[in-house]
């Protein structure tokens, strides 16, 4: 069973503020992806790790950033919110012994105003 | 042409019928397939995978590729009002720890 958590579920933000989304796994997985899903829309990745003090951009651009400091932690940054952020931001974690099966945090809902 | 294409639905199949999801994806060096369940404001689950030509069994579901056709496809047996949800597949490249994941296909079983 997958062990993968995110905070906050829910945040409401006026722009330009900075906001930190909070990712960790306690699995022990050395590959950490951040994804970013509009309502009826595929996931798009647009940040992953290979472990710790490895981080590269996603196919989609974004303009966050994200820290692999710790094998469990993945948090990513905003560093001045926008109403163009609003989306869902969907944390995932993966290990080379399950053939790299995805296993998905409960996402985050940012609402930026 | 997208990398994964699902018909997005919604499929409307009665309860206890079989429910067939279909996928084709462009890119030939793709070697596993995963197929994920996302429940309507939730994040996906792991519902299979296949990597092998042919069908793959768990429980009420089968994975079905051709790589040859490069088409898989998910079949759900006895269909249940719970199975309602989006079906998303998501090929991986060999030598590749990246999905790549389809807009989804809506299926809606009827009581």
């Amino acid at each position: 069973e997958a062990d993968i958590y995110q905070t906050p579920r829910y945040l409401v933000i006026g722009t330009g503020k900075k906001i930190t989304l909070e990712c960790s796994q306690t699995m022990g997985h050395d590959k950490m992806y951040w994804y970013q899903q509009d309502p009826g829309m595929e996931l798009h990745l647009i940040h992953y790790s290979y472990g710790v003090n490895s981080t590269e951009k996603g196919d989609l651009s974004s303009e966050s950033t994200v820290s692999r400091i710790r094998t469990e932690h993945f948090p990513l940054t905003l560093e001045s919110a926008r109403p163009s952020h609003t989306s869902q931001y969907l944390c995932a974690s993966s290990e080379f012994a399950r053939l790299e099966t995805q296993y998905f945090g409960p996402g985050t809902r940012l609402l930026v105003l | 042409q997208k990398e994964v294409e699902q018909n997005s639905g919604p499929l409307s199949v009665p309860e206890g019928a079989i429910a067939s999801l279909n996928c084709t994806y462009s890119d030939r060096g793709s070697q596993s397939f995963f197929w994920y369940r996302q429940y309507s404001g939730k994040s996906p689950e792991l519902i299979m995978f296949i990597y092998s030509n042919g069908d793959k069994e768990d429980g009420r579901f089968t994975a079905q590729l051709n790589k040859a056709s490069q088409y898989v496809s998910l079949l759900i047996r006895d269909s249940q009002p719970s199975d309602s949800a989006t079906y998303l597949c998501a090929p991986r490249r060999a030598g590749s720890y990246q999905l790549t994941f389809g807009k989804g296909t809506k299926l809606s079983v009827i009581p």
